[in-house]
């Protein structure tokens, strides 16, 4: 199975903060990396899709880059509604994995 | 507009069964692949598996075979998860997701509310 690893396993930022979250997969997916926002008790939401695709509806402050091994998903200015735990998951290979996640806070 | 609406949570004992369902409206059902996704608590998300409700192929997560089987019902736009010989570690909320395409890139755009599944002896 492809092992996804996400950095940092947890974080804290102030509204205004740009945030980076990173992703790595354990060989190489090309761009087929999706991410998803999560908050308590909710369903996940699509952001982003094959790396750096942003799904109707997402605010654009929402980015993702990378392939191959490495990617990144950057919040341009943290929003109060953008406290969350977010997943990256490839779609290169089933299983579909996902990484551990990322936890946002509030600094 | 698309929506995934999935049935109510269940309490079951280990060694039991236990089917969700997950119907869909919105959409044309046979155009979209569905999966399946569980979380236990405080833990992250765990793919389960795929199936296509045009021909009703599937794939499983390895962990899950010959434990899981995932059906669907075009006639009700309904997909069905069943898992058997449930164990403590099956404790979770399980998802169902419209699994889109595009190109070439499969991902997950719409998701059901989820069904909490709790194992108690």
């Amino acid at each position: 199975d492809i092992q996804m690893t996400q950095s940092p396993s947890s974080l804290s930022a102030s509204v205004g903060d740009r945030v980076t979250i990173t992703c790595r997969a354990s060989q190489s997916i090309s761009s087929y990396l999706n991410w998803y926002q999560q908050k308590p008790g909710k369903a996940p939401n699509l952001l982003i899709y094959a790396a750096s695709s942003l799904q109707s509806g997402v605010p654009s402050r929402f980015s993702g880059s990378g392939s191959g091994t490495d990617f990144t998903l950057t919040i341009s200015s943290l929003q109060r509604e953008d406290f969350a735990t977010y997943y990256c998951q490839q779609s290169d290979t089933t299983p579909w994995t996902f990484g551990q996640g990322t936890k946002v806070e509030i600094k | 507009q698309v929506q995934l609406v999935q049935s109510g949570a269940e309490v079951r004992k280990p060694g039991a069964s236990v089917k969700v369902s997950c119907k869909a409206s919105g959409y044309t059902f046979t155009s979209y692949g569905i999966s399946w996704v569980r979380q236990a608590p405080g833990q992250g998300l765990e793919w389960m598996g795929w199936i296509s409700p045009y021909n009703g192929n599937t794939i499983y997560a390895e962990s899950l075979q010959g434990r899981v089987t995932m059906t669907t019902d075009t006639s009700t736009s309904t997909a069905y998860m069943e898992l058997r010989s449930l164990r403590s570690d099956d404790t979770a909320v399980y998802y169902c997701a419209r699994s889109a395409k595009y190109q070439v890139f499969y991902y997950s755009d719409y998701w059901g509310q989820g069904t909490r599944v709790i194992l108690s002896s």
